[in-house]
Parts: C-alpha cells; sequence; structure tokens
C-alpha cells in the first residue's frame, strides 16, 4: 500500500485565498482525522470522520474552514479565506476501525504558507 | 482539563547508551497509550501502544512503561543509535478511550556516535 497520501506537499497562498488540501487514506481505514501542526501549538486535531460521516469536528477553528469526506478515498480541508495565521503543516491520519487501539497512519502532511 | 506533558528540551545521548523519554499527564485516566515517531518534514509514525492493564511493552530495542498510578509512561531506546535521532511524541486518547488522539509536545532526542 502507498500510505496516506496528500496533496500539495507545499502550498504558497494570498492572504485571503481559499486553499484546498486533499487526502487518500489506506484502503479499508474507516477513520480519518486532520490534525494541524506547528511549533507553538503542536498537533492538533481538527475533525474526525468516521465511515467518512464527521464525527468531531470541535478542533476546527472557526467557520472559515471546512471538510468534507465524499467516499471513503477522499477527503479534503478547505480554508476560505485564508489568514496568515493559518500557515503551519496539516497533516492526513487514517486508521482501520474504530476504538483506539491501532495506531494511526500519518500522511507526509501539506505544508501552507499563507503570505 | 486533561494535559501531556513531555520534556520540550532536548535530550542528548551517546551512541550505545539508553535513551528514556518521560509522559506526563493531568486529568486522564487512559485505557491506553501510544508513542509516535516524526522526522523533520515526515509525519508521525506509530511505534508502541499500551494498554492500561499492562505495565510494560516491549518491541525490539523499545521498552514502554505504564504507570497510572504515577500518571507517567516512560520510554526506553536501549543501544541507541544515531538513527535514532528523531522527536517522540506521546498520545493519550481524548475523553480517556475511543478514536481521537491528543499529542503531547514531544522530545527530540539526538544521538551522537
Amino acid at each position: 500500500d502507498a500510505g496516506v497520501i496528500q496533496s500539495p506537499r507545499h502550498e504558497v497562498t494570498e492572504m485571503g485565498q481559499e486553499v484546498t488540501l486533499r487526502c487518500k487514506p489506506i484502503s479499508g481505514h474507516n477513520s480519518l482525522f486532520w490534525y494541524r501542526q506547528t511549533m507553538m501549538r503542536g498537533l492538533e486535531l481538527l475533525i474526525y470522520f468516521n465511515n467518512n460521516v464527521p464525527i468531531d469536528d470541535s478542533g476546527m477553528p472557526e467557520d472559515r474552514f471546512s471538510a468534507k469526506m465524499p467516499n471513503a478515498s477522499f477527503s479534503t480541508l478547505k480554508i476560505q479565506p485564508s489568514e496568515p495565521r493559518d500557515s503551519a503543516v496539516y497533516f492526513c491520519a487514517s486508521s482501520p476501525r474504530q476504538g483506539g487501539v491501532v495506531g494511526y497512519t500519518f500522511g507526509s502532511g501539506t505544508r501552507l504558507t499563507v503570505v | 482539563s486533561q494535559k501531556i506533558e513531555q520534556n520540550s528540551e532536548a535530550l542528548n545521548i551517546q551512541e550505545g547508551k539508553t535513551a528514556t523519554l518521560t509522559c506526563n499527564y493531568t486529568n486522564y485516566s487512559p485505557a491506553y497509550l501510544q508513542w509516535y515517531r516524526q522526522d523533520p518534514g515526515r509525519g508521525p509514525v506509530f511505534l508502541l501502544l499500551i494498554r492500561e492493564n499492562e505495565k510494560e511493552k516491549r518491541k525490539e530495542r523499545l521498552k514502554v512503561t505504564f504507570d497510572t498510578t504515577l500518571k507517567q509512561s516512560l520510554f526506553h531506546i536501549t543501544a541507541s543509535q544515531p538513527a535514532d535521532s528523531a522527536t517522540y511524541l506521546c498520545a493519550l486518547p481524548r475523553g480517556d478511550a475511543g478514536n481521537m488522539l491528543t499529542f503531547g509536545g514531544g522530545t527530540r532526542l539526538m544521538v551522537k556516535p
């Protein structure tokens, strides 16, 4: 398996623009997570999907952020409009089932810079 | 509120020695705890999971202990190698159980030849 695939690897955008980050989880994994990592705040959970349904989005910072999972093999995280404080590395992770007794598999991340 | 603490200062050790990293937590009664490794520019990689009823878990040169009384987990790497240099993160389930993980800030380990 190719692992969790994220695109793009790097994104530089101007403040106010829309940004869309993409994730393809491991086939057969039914749990998907979006995290954000910064030096100041570490890894923060943004949203959790199970079987394509959003279960917990309490970590989404504000209405500018939205996430979708239209099918088991694809998820997007959208920021509209983007702001400089959104600059971070965004990770997608998947796991085989609920319960947490198996580890996550993370993608390589998308480094977002908003100027 | 639930809190996870890892030493934010880097740990520098000599090759061949045992590295010991600490994860302390408050306001948790976790059903399990996980450890991950993260290299620069990469996503975290899952290493080990230990359940609340397990005192110790081993995997090759790695050993994890879990003391629910002290609210602490220790992560040991024996016979450390320069290739072990990375940041190590512990993670606990939000709300003590379930599938959503909260990560500690990580400790950077540097193994010198």
